[in-house]
């Protein structure tokens, strides 16, 4: 399968800070990427569509000042969490959509562990 | 309100058994269809996609879709302790705006040696 590459894989700061965390496919050009977070024990819940060249689409309940999402080229997209409290400690998991698929396949990246203090 | 619909589990099946997985969904219009598993702590890997009525076989596992009934299911053959998992059914859902894929809430499921 195509391969999608997440990075950091892990964070720890202080409650406060901002964090970046980048997602990047490596095989294709990726228009439409997405955003998820993941409590421990439940499912993906699907924050927001990340769309190359245009604003990225939030799920309802998901506050977009909170979550800043730029997805300036076809392979990079980028989710900033601004001022991170301890309640933003979560698993974040992006995904890009491979274009060469027949059925719209969405491929992850590994993921990153945020923990805030 | 779209919605992919699994159990919970847990589903404990032996060592050598075949494990079925079972998923509903309600968008009748949906055309791509996903399994995706899931090792705790880690993000899930893409298993196997189907787009057409009836079975689709890939080694050990099988997807069986039936749209009709609005149902997917997977079936792993000689399930393995490796197999011990969660297995997220994932739906493409298309609207006037964008094109994205539910997930279900994922079915854990367990191999017993």
């Amino acid at each position: 399968g195509a391969v999608v590459s997440q990075h950091p894989s892990r964070v720890i700061c202080k409650s406060g800070t901002s964090v970046k965390i980048e997602c990047r496919s490596l095989d294709f050009q990726a228009t439409t990427m997405f955003w998820y977070r993941q409590f421990p024990k439940q499912s993906l819940m699907l924050m927001a569509t990340s769309n190359e060249g245009s604003k990225a689409t939030y799920e309802q309940g998901v506050e977009k000042d909170k979550f800043l999402i730029n997805h300036a080229s076809l392979t990079l997209s980028t989710l900033t969490v601004t001022s991170a409290h301890p309640e933003d400690s979560s698993f974040y998991i992006c995904s890009a959509r491979d274009p060469r698929s027949a059925g719209n396949i969405q491929y992850f990246g590994a993921g990153t562990r945020l923990s805030v203090l | 309100q779209k919605e992919v619909e699994q159990n919970s589990g847990p589903l404990s099946v032996p060592e050598g058994a075949i494990a079925s997985l079972n998923c509903t969904y309600s968008d009748r219009g949906s055309q791509s269809f996903f399994w995706y598993r899931q090792y705790s702590g880690k993000s899930p890997e893409l298993i196997m996609s189907i787009y057409s009525n009836g079975d689709k076989e890939d080694g050990r596992f099988t997807a069986q879709l039936n749209k009709a009934s609005q149902y997917v299911s997977l079936l792993i053959r000689d399930s393995q302790p490796s197999d011990s998992a969660t297995y997220l059914c994932a739906v493409n859902w298309d609207d006037s705006s964008a094109s994205k894929i539910i997930f279900g809430s994922g079915t854990r499921l367990s191999i017993r040696p």
